[in-house]
């Protein structure tokens, strides 16, 4: 199975910071990458596939990089409504397998 | 706007099979398979495995002995089993749509837990 490690797992912004979280792949997947977002007792909601690519209605807030073992999701200017979880997800190959997620909450 | 709904008990026995069924709304069944995610306390989210509307599977192998997911066309519900419970499989349980590779829609999950 393909490991996803992401980083940090947890951190603590302000409203209007510029956030970045790292997830790394344990081999090649090319750009074959999700993220989803979510909130307490809530469904996750997809933000990004095809590693940058942004799904229908989420805010360009929300940008996405990287191509092969080593990805970013990036929140150019944090707001109350983006404090959550966020995980990534590959899609290289079956099994499909997550990150570990990486909590955003409010310093 | 797809909805997903699960219903199941939420409280099973150690050995027993867990059962849950997700019903949807919204959708063409035909055109996605229809997927089972799971989050025991405190780890990451694990793929199950997912049915299409022909009912061909494809399970994750950490699963597989004991993992069943079929569909019923008629009801637009899909049902998910897995036999011989233990503590390891007490999780938020969710099902979610899946378009070709990617999992676009989820429902918002329910606690399952393993227990006597």
């Amino acid at each position: 199975d393909i490991q996803m490690t992401q980083s940090p797992s947890s951190l603590s912004a302000s409203v209007g910071d510029r956030v970045t979280i790292t997830c790394r792949a344990s081999q090649d997947i090319n750009y074959f990458l999700a993220w989803f977002q979510q909130k307490p007792g809530k469904a996750p909601q997809s933000l990004i596939y095809a590693a940058s690519t942004l799904h229908s209605g989420v805010p360009s807030k929300f940008s996405g990089s990287g191509s092969g073992t080593e990805f970013t999701l990036t929140i150019s200017s944090l707001q109350p409504e983006d404090f959550a979880t966020y995980y990534c997800q590959q899609y290289k190959t079956y099994p499909l397998t997550f990150g570990g997620g990486t909590k955003v909450d409010i310093k | 706007q797809v909805q997903l709904q699960e219903s199941g008990p939420g409280r099973v026995k150690p050995s027993e099979t867990l059962s849950l069924t997700c019903t949807f709304s919204g959708d063409s069944i035909k055109t996605y398979y229809w997927s089972w995610v799971r989050q025991p306390p405190g780890k990451r989210l694990e793929w199950i495995g997912y049915v299409s509307y022909s009912g061909t599977t494809n399970y994750n192998p950490a699963f597989q002995s004991r993992v069943s997911i079929s569909i019923d066309t008629s009801r637009n519900q899909f049902s998910l089993k897995l036999t011989s419970a233990t503590a390891a499989d007490t999780a938020v349980y969710y099902c979610a749509r899946q378009m070709g590779v990617l999992l676009d829609s989820w429902s918002q999950g329910t606690l399952v837990t393993v227990s006597s």
